[in-house]
């Protein structure tokens, strides 16, 4: 089965750091996602990623960038992190535009400080 | 802005009993997905249906699709304590130049009592 992994599980960084958050697919998959997952709130995607290099903004963009430099790799940066960026934040990845599911990693639950 | 409004929030029943979920969304959707989710952890993939299909069946499962009222149900039949989990309904639009782009709803908290 498709692997998403997330480079951390919990993380605990300072307001105002530049913050990486690493996620990986083994699939070859077209498009990768991020989300960040808040309690109320369900799962709000930040950026999603279509191709390499090829980006599109969610619907809650701003305080992140992302990184698509390779097909399997998508990064999201958090440019200056801020105590209302603590958040789960979830990766996931699917085949190809519109027709299949998604698969996810396991979440990173950051803490920022 | 979220597509997907689900309903109910949260859900409590008894072991054996059926447990419905609703999500409605706002724009034409390529097709819609159920996923789950256990405490703390990622998503899985329950069931896809397609704008053009009303109904679709895995196992315990049963989705229907409703276009004209922009709205889809999961069914659970004869559930058990292990299906206590979020559920999040997810939709794909129309538009092709947004891709895959896969937006959740808020989710419904079922909890299934032994």
């Amino acid at each position: 089965d498709v692997k998403v992994t997330q480079s951390s599980r919990y993380l605990v960084k300072r307001t105002g750091e530049k913050v990486f958050l690493e996620c990986v697919q083994d699939m070859d998959h077209e498009n990768m996602f991020w989300y960040r997952q808040d309690p109320g709130l369900g799962l709000r995607l930040i950026y999603f990623s279509y191709d390499v290099k090829m980006k599109e903004k969610g619907d809650i963009p701003e305080g992140y960038s992302v990184s698509r430099e390779k097909k399997e790799r998508f990064s999201l940066i958090l440019e200056s992190a801020s105590t209302n960026q603590t958040s789960m934040y979830l990766c996931a990845s699917s085949l190809s535009p519109r027709q299949t599911k998604a698969f996810f990693g396991q979440g990173t639950r950051l803490t920022v400080v | 802005s979220q597509q997907g409004e689900e309903d109910p929030q949260a859900l409590s029943i008894q072991e054996g009993e059926n447990a419905t979920m609703n999500c409605s969304y706002k724009t034409s959707i390529n097709n819609l997905q159920w996923y789950r989710q256990n405490s703390g952890r990622g998503l899985v993939h329950l069931i896809l249906i397609r704008s053009n299909e009303r109904e679709k069946h895995s196992g315990r499962l049963r989705v229907t699709l409703d276009t004209s009222k922009k709205s889809s149900s999961l069914l659970i039949t004869a559930s058990r304590a292990a299906d206590t989990a979020s559920y999040f309904c997810a939709t794909v639009g129309m538009i092709y130049n947004q891709g895959g782009k896969l937006i959740f709803g808020q989710g419904t908290e079922l909890s299934v009592k032994p």
